[in-house]
């Protein structure tokens, strides 16, 4: 059974700060999704990654895919109070379905 | 515009009663998904579907149904079975099944609550 495990679970961080949040899963994928959720919205997507080594960037936010490690990484450069929402990701599997990470919640304060 | 519509946005349940919530997608994918997030919480898999007229379980299945008879439509029924519905509903499709390479799109979600 596949298990997605994300870290931390809950960050506040300053505006102008950087930080980094994890997604490390438990069997091998090459397709991971990173998700952007506001309070009491939907889910709206942020990045596909779907071979090793894959980098994207958009705006704050760049995200990485290390499959040998089984790792991804959300990174947010000079946070900004608009960044603050609940951030998933999601691994899938050749069943055809996709697996949740718990999400973090991030918190930008001035 | 293509996406993904969810109805209605907000529904109330009374005790044993059968309530279905409406999911209808314009995108032309194949593979259409129901999930339960209850509040804090992440996203849990109730029901999938790859193909018209096939569907599997999620990890959470019990004390829901769906069906897919058209490409376009996967409605939910939450069944009088289902003991904890209250919960916000999202319903997911995606392109290509198996061979999928892009994101899921969401729908905007429906809010149940019993009464």
């Amino acid at each position: 059974e596949l298990k997605v495990e994300q870290n931390p679970l809950f960050l506040s961080m300053q505006e102008g700060k950087n930080y980094t949040i994890y997604c490390n899963y438990s069997t091998t994928s090459d397709r991971l999704y990173w998700y952007r959720q506001d309070p009491g919205k939907s889910l709206e997507s942020l990045f596909v990654l779907l071979s090793n080594g894959a980098v994207k960037q958009e705006g704050r936010l760049m995200a990485s895919l290390d499959t040998k490690a089984r790792l991804s990484t959300l990174h947010i450069t000079a946070a900004v109070h608009d960044l603050s929402a609940t951030y998933f990701c999601a691994v899938d599997t050749n069943a055809g379905k996709s697996t949740f990470g718990d999400g973090t919640t991030l918190t930008v304060k001035p | 515009d293509g996406g993904i519509t969810q109805s209605p946005k907000y529904l109330f349940r009374k005790e044993g009663q059968n309530v279905t919530l409406s999911c209808e997608q314009n995108l032309n994918h194949d593979a259409m998904y129901w999930y339960r997030q209850d509040p804090g919480q992440g996203l849990r898999l109730i029901y999938y579907s790859q193909i018209v007229n096939d569907f599997q379980k999620g990890d959470i299945a019990e004390g829901y149904s769906v069906s897919r008879e058209k490409k376009e439509s996967f409605p939910l029924t939450v069944t009088s079975a289902q003991k904890n519905p209250t919960a916000f509903y999202l319903c997911a499709s995606q392109r290509g099944g198996l061979t999928r390479n892009t994101e899921a799109f969401f729908g905007q979600g429906t809010r149940l609550t019993v009464v």
